[in-house]
């Protein structure tokens, strides 16, 4: 069964740095990519980024670029989604997904959301 | 870049079939495939609709997507409703200059 893991809940103070991990399992972490989306309070979905653990090329959403990092550790089957100094606005709900898509090759165009990890609430309060 | 814009929210009774809409606001709704997830409350998002009108195994037929491309749309439509369909549902998209697009989301509530 292809699963996703995620790190439990944070809280943290504004300044603060954090990183959350999402582990990989039933699948060649590999050869799929690697997808963080952040959900705020009573919010909708919003793409962050992406990344290859294969090679760790890694792309962001242009609203998240340089406010976040995205990394993984292939020897370990974890991607990683990291802050330097949180803000109150980061508060959020943050799931994991991996990408997937019908073929056996496929442009990153085809791929969709699936499965998704359970999800890292991360609380920032002073 | 573009936008999907969903209904912010639909009702309907159990048994009665619901449409959800997803508008895209520049660029052909052709042009890329577009998922629908479901996302019950605290839980994590579920694919119920990939390529645009492709069901993953375990998802039962109630549920079906199509494009239209007169609207420059995406519709996903629930029939036979029953209360565990309540949730809410997001489209998505792709944008090669911005990747991966959400639409707003809506919430279905089963009267």
């Amino acid at each position: 069964e292809v699963q996703l893991v995620q790190s439990g809940a944070e809280v943290k103070k504004p300044g603060e740095s954090l990183k959350i991990s999402c582990k990989g399992s039933g699948y060649t972490f590999t050869s799929y990519w690697i997808a963080w989306v952040r959900q705020m309070p009573g919010k909708g979905l919003e793409w962050m980024g992406i990344i290859y653990p294969g090679d760790s090329d890694t792309r962001y959403s242009p609203s998240f670029q340089g406010q976040v990092t995205i990394s993984a550790d292939k020897s370990i089957s974890t991607a990683y989604l990291q802050w330097s100094s949180l803000k109150a606005s980061d508060t959020a709900m943050y799931y994991c997904a991996k990408l997937g898509c019908s073929s056996n090759t496929c442009y990153l165009s085809d791929n969709w959301f699936d499965p998704w990890g359970q999800g890292t609430l991360v609380t920032v309060s002073s | 870049n573009f936008m999907l814009t969903q209904p912010h929210s639909v009702s309907e009774s159990p048994g009665k079939t619901v449409t959800i809409s997803c508008t895209r606001s520049s660029g052909s709704i052709a042009s890329n495939y577009v998922q629908w997830y479901q996302q019950r409350p605290g839980s994590s998002p579920t694919t119920v609709i990939y390529e645009d009108n492709q069901r993953p195994s375990g998802v039962p037929d109630r549920f079906s997507g199509s494009i239209d491309s007169s609207s420059n749309s995406a519709s996903l439509t629930i029939s036979g409703l029953k209360t565990e369909d309540e949730a809410d549902y997001y489209c998505q998209s792709y944008d090669s200059s911005n990747h991966y697009v959400f639409g707003t989301g809506t919430k279905v509530t089963v009267l």
